[in-house]
């Protein structure tokens, strides 16, 4: 499809294992992001990549989370030796090149749920 | 000051009802502003962008008032779908980086 495509749609694992969270983005998208969104809370930033520019990892709550992406395509996002407070649904959003000093729209995809045992 | 700052609500009304959500951003200088609604249990859609004319679509529309520093969106004649959570997103910093505030959630009710 044309969309922003995420997997594994869910995942269970249990506590210490290490989980990787695959986001392809819409074909020609410069801008990706990871978010992490806990029940019934708000979007929470994780890390954002600009073209060829050095990503924004601002958002990554401590060492055990880790993100890549190759040139302008998929992006992987790794948590290391997971935690039950890990459990959330990561969303992942792309957006096209910027015109001017103007941000193109974000489009999201369906996220994927991790829940830790 | 937060960088993009929404009342949480929540915010209950009636069919019919006309309802009103502000959202203040931090940076004079940020070009880029959207509203967008989460759904429960889904991901965020865009509901529309916001120029700095004002812009309407249907029963929505959204301002810009750059010197206050703060957008808003007006729902006309709520209607049960209308219930979700609506987001405000701003670009704030040179690297094109979009911020979310944290949302207003929207009950409609019969």
């Amino acid at each position: 499809g044309a969309g922003v495509s995420q997997s594994p749609s869910n995942k269970v694992t249990e506590k210490g294992k290490d989980v990787e969270l695959r986001c392809d983005p819409i074909s020609g998208h410069t801008a990706l992001y990871w978010y992490r969104q806990r029940l019934g809370q708000g979007l929470e930033f994780l890390i954002y990549f600009q073209g060829n520019s050095a990503p924004d990892k601002s958002g990554l709550p401590s060492d055990r989370f880790s993100a890549e992406r190759t040139g302008e395509s998929v992006s992987t996002l790794t948590i290391q030796r997971t935690q039950q407070e890990d459990s959330a649904v990561y969303l992942c959003a792309s957006s096209p090149p910027p015109r001017g000093a103007s941000t193109g729209e974000l489009f999201f995809g369906e996220g994927s749920r991790l829940t830790v045992l | 000051r937060k960088e993009v700052e929404q009342d949480p609500g929540p915010f209950n009304v009636p069919e019919g009802a006309t309802v009103a959500f502000n959202c203040t951003y931090s940076n004079s200088a940020s070009q880029s502003f959207f509203w967008y609604r989460q759904d429960c249990r889904k991901e965020p859609k865009l509901l529309m962008s916001v120029y700095s004319s004002g812009n309407e679509d249907g029963r929505f529309t959204a301002q810009l008032n750059r010197a206050s520093q703060y957008i808003s969106l007006l729902i006309r004649d709520s209607k049960l779908s209308d219930s979700a959570t609506y987001l405000c997103v701003v670009n704030l910093r040179s690297n094109y980086k979009l911020t979310f505030g944290k949302g207003t959630l929207l009950t409609v009710n019969p």
